[in-house]
């Protein structure tokens, strides 16, 4: 039920693009994208919900495919302070009790 | 001004203790989560409470034991703590329980059992 993150891992120079997938097995309502920096909490960068639509922030924007199941983190330009770990969360929709389901992570670097 | 709070920020203390994290939003939200982070980063919902009210008890020990004695307000109590309990905890609130409502986290509590 966990959703699939790819990749696990990725190293970046300052400027460059990244895309971080979130994949499902089961079909959903919307996906949370947040940004850990080690030590910290996580941070709420975005919601996709369903309807497929894409949203942006700064540089950083998403997309959700509802028929593929799955979400799409796009980093633009990176900056140093994108580094961190990567965490979408996932909601079925069925429950209603606000249940996210998050997957294992990816971790970002960006080096200078 | 803090959105989620928790305390303490670290907690050490012997296996068999019993230990309570508290938290506190002042978001005027609805419902408030526990999760639970361990060593390899994987962050796993514990526990929901929707104006004081359980919703979400995940399969958890029962040495765990939430509290909520208003909506601003949840408590994590744990007895007899296991080596195993060592991770991270965050607290997070949300307006609502729908699939839309968007989740803020506390700064964590790093527990650690010794």
């Amino acid at each position: 039920q966990q959703p699939v993150q790819s990749p696990q891992a990725v190293i970046l120079r300052e400027g460059e693009d990244a895309v971080i997938n979130c994949s499902s097995s089961k079909a959903l309502y919307s996906v949370h994208w947040y940004r850990q920096k080690h030590g910290e909490a996580p941070v709420f960068l975005m919601i996709l919900l369903k309807g497929g639509e894409q949203k942006g922030h700064e540089k950083i924007s998403a997309s959700f495919n509802e028929k593929k199941q799955q979400s799409s983190l796009y980093l633009t330009a990176s900056q140093l302070s994108y580094s961190g770990t990567y965490f979408c969360g996932t909601d079925k929709g069925s429950s209603n009790t606000g249940k996210l389901i998050f997957g294992q992570g990816t971790t970002l670097q960006v080096k200078p | 001004d803090t959105a989620v709070s928790q305390t303490p920020k670290y907690l050490v203390t012997q296996m068999g203790n019993d230990k309570s994290i508290k938290c506190e939003q002042n978001l005027g939200h609805d419902t408030m989560y526990w999760y639970k982070q361990d060593s390899k980063k994987f962050l796993k919902i514990m526990f929901s409470y929707n104006n004081k009210e359980l919703i979400i008890n995940e399969t958890v020990p029962n040495r765990f034991s939430p509290k909520s004695p208003d909506k601003a307000h949840l408590n994590l109590h744990i007895n007899s703590l296991e080596l195993g309990d060592s991770a991270v905890y965050f607290c997070a609130s949300s307006l609502g329980t729908g699939w839309w409502d968007t989740q803020y986290f506390g700064p964590g509590t790093r527990l650690t059992v010794l």
